[in-house]
């Protein structure tokens, strides 16, 4: 059964860069039939999407984070990766990563669909 | 723009039904979704994913208390026979073209 599993240090200094990485158990990170995405929730609130990846390398991010976000995948280690710079308090979150299944890539475009493996959240608390 | 529209909260007593609805923005009625649950203090899990004709698609695990239907731009989850273990936050999430991931607000559940 597949799992995900997020790692990375729970606290971050402010105006430095967040990193995370999921690692994904019982399974391919290369199957064409999905994408991984990673969402995140300020304690309290709900959840907000930050980024996928396909398996073509195509990747989309939340437009009100994408001047600060990174993600990539590390095939040979089961893994992908996300990196968001000049954090602030309002950065704070338990971040999750997941399994959704793509109706495809076509023309340039992937298309996203329902998540449907979540690992288990990692918070991350952003303070001096 | 495309927004999902959730109740902040629900309440239903134990062993009862109950019928969560997520609301698809004006010209979105044929979008799909999917519903995901979460417990307190844990991560979400996918319950299934519902189509505009109210099909759906449970996910791995996930009993037929839980079933799904549409209606124009609402999609439901019904959940019968609630137990105390459904007493959780209810997300629904959509997709489309040149729209990769919306979440709605979600809706707290307690059952009393």
């Amino acid at each position: 059964q597949l799992q995900l599993q997020e790692s990375g240090p729970g606290l971050v200094k402010p105006s430095e860069t967040l990193s995370l990485t999921c690692t994904v158990s019982g399974g391919s990170i290369s199957s064409s039939n999905y994408f991984w995405g990673w969402i995140r929730q300020p304690p309290g609130k709900g959840l907000e999407w930050i980024g996928n990846i396909y398996y073509s390398g195509s990747i989309y991010y939340n437009p009100s984070l994408k001047s600060r976000v990174t993600i990539s995948v590390d095939t040979s280690k089961n893994q992908f990766s996300l990196k968001l710079s000049s954090v602030t308090a309002a950065d704070t979150a338990l971040y999750y990563c997941a399994r959704g299944r793509t109706r495809g890539c076509s023309g340039g475009s992937c298309y996203s669909g329902a998540f449907d493996i979540w690992g288990q959240g990692t918070m991350v608390t952003v303070s001096s | 723009q495309l927004v999902l529209t959730q109740s902040p909260s629900a309440s239903a007593s134990l062993g009862a039904s109950v019928k969560l609805t997520c609301t698809l923005s004006s010209g979105h009625n044929s979008y799909a979704i999917a519903w995901h649950q979460q417990q307190p203090e844990k991560g979400p899990r996918y319950l299934m994913k519902l189509n505009s004709d109210g099909s759906h698609t449970r996910g791995d695990g996930i009993p037929d208390r839980f079933s799904g239907s549409s209606s124009g731009a609402e999609r439901y989850l019904t959940i019968s026979s609630l137990q105390s273990e459904d007493e959780a936050d209810y997300y629904c999430q959509t997709w489309g073209t040149g729209i990769q991931v919306i979440f709605g607000g979600g809706t707290k559940l307690t059952v009393l």
